[in-house]
């Protein structure tokens, strides 16, 4: 089966720019979610939808960040404007259901550099 | 949330079993225990998960104290491939939905 995809692959912005990254989750999973990953740190879960629901978002710096699920498949996030410190990698998951027995399959991740 | 530790690093040889453990005291009784891992410049990787009883794969054996407290990921045979960072994670219930939360990980090294 497809993975969860996501693009692009990597991005070079100057701070106060914006960007956007994509995802495609895994045909017919529900939830999806967001995570910013600083290099040497384990992933921060940002945002976590379940179809085109917001459940998470409590981790999000809201003045900055936007995400949305559109028709509860694919999702975009956002950031504008950005800062030094937005420079991560961030990774989009998917699971069938938000079920305690359910794993959450990764994307590759798209890695932002802000400069 | 259900807090995890974990050794920040650990080395094992090429061919032997690695062991990499994790503490989990606060875990409730419907909490799963789950193992992740990272490769460099990759996305997580589900491993495997368990509840209460040992659990095997094609990948790794879980094993889960009876007191739930503490687990024990154990790769039988581990390769070069298998150097990455290991992440114990605690499904935590909330709001009727889950959330998956990492913590620092274990950095395995296995020498050739």
């Amino acid at each position: 089966e497809a993975g969860v995809a996501q693009s692009p692959r990597y991005k070079i912005i100057e701070k106060r720019q914006s960007v956007a990254f994509w995802c495609n989750p895994i045909s017919g999973h529900a939830t999806l979610y967001w995570y910013q990953q600083i290099l040497g740190q384990g992933p921060k879960l940002l945002i976590q939808f379940q179809n085109n629901g917001v459940v998470d978002d409590s981790q999000l710096p809201k003045d900055r960040f936007s995400a949305e699920r559109l028709k509860g498949v694919d999702s975009t996030l956002k950031i504008q404007p950005a800062k030094l410190e937005d420079s991560a990698v961030y990774l989009c998951a998917s699971s069938l259901r938000t079920g305690e027995d359910t794993e959450a399959f990764f994307g590759q991740g798209t890695r932002l550099t802000v400069v | 949330d259900a807090k995890t530790t974990q050794p920040p690093s650990m080395d094992c040889a090429e061919g032997r079993a690695a062991n990499l453990p994790c503490n989990h005291s606060t875990i409730s009784g419907n909490e799963y225990v789950y193992w992740y891992r990272q490769i460099h410049s990759q996305g997580p990787q589900y491993i495997i998960h368990g509840l209460k009883n040992n659990e095997t794969n094609e990948m790794a054996s879980l094993i889960i104290t009876e007191d739930r407290k503490s687990s024990t990921l154990i790769l039988p045979h581990a390769t070069l491939r298998d150097t990455a960072v290991y992440y114990c994670i605690v499904r935590v219930a909330s709001g009727g939905y889950q959330k998956v939360t990492f913590g620092t990980g274990t950095k395995l090294q296995v020498i050739p």
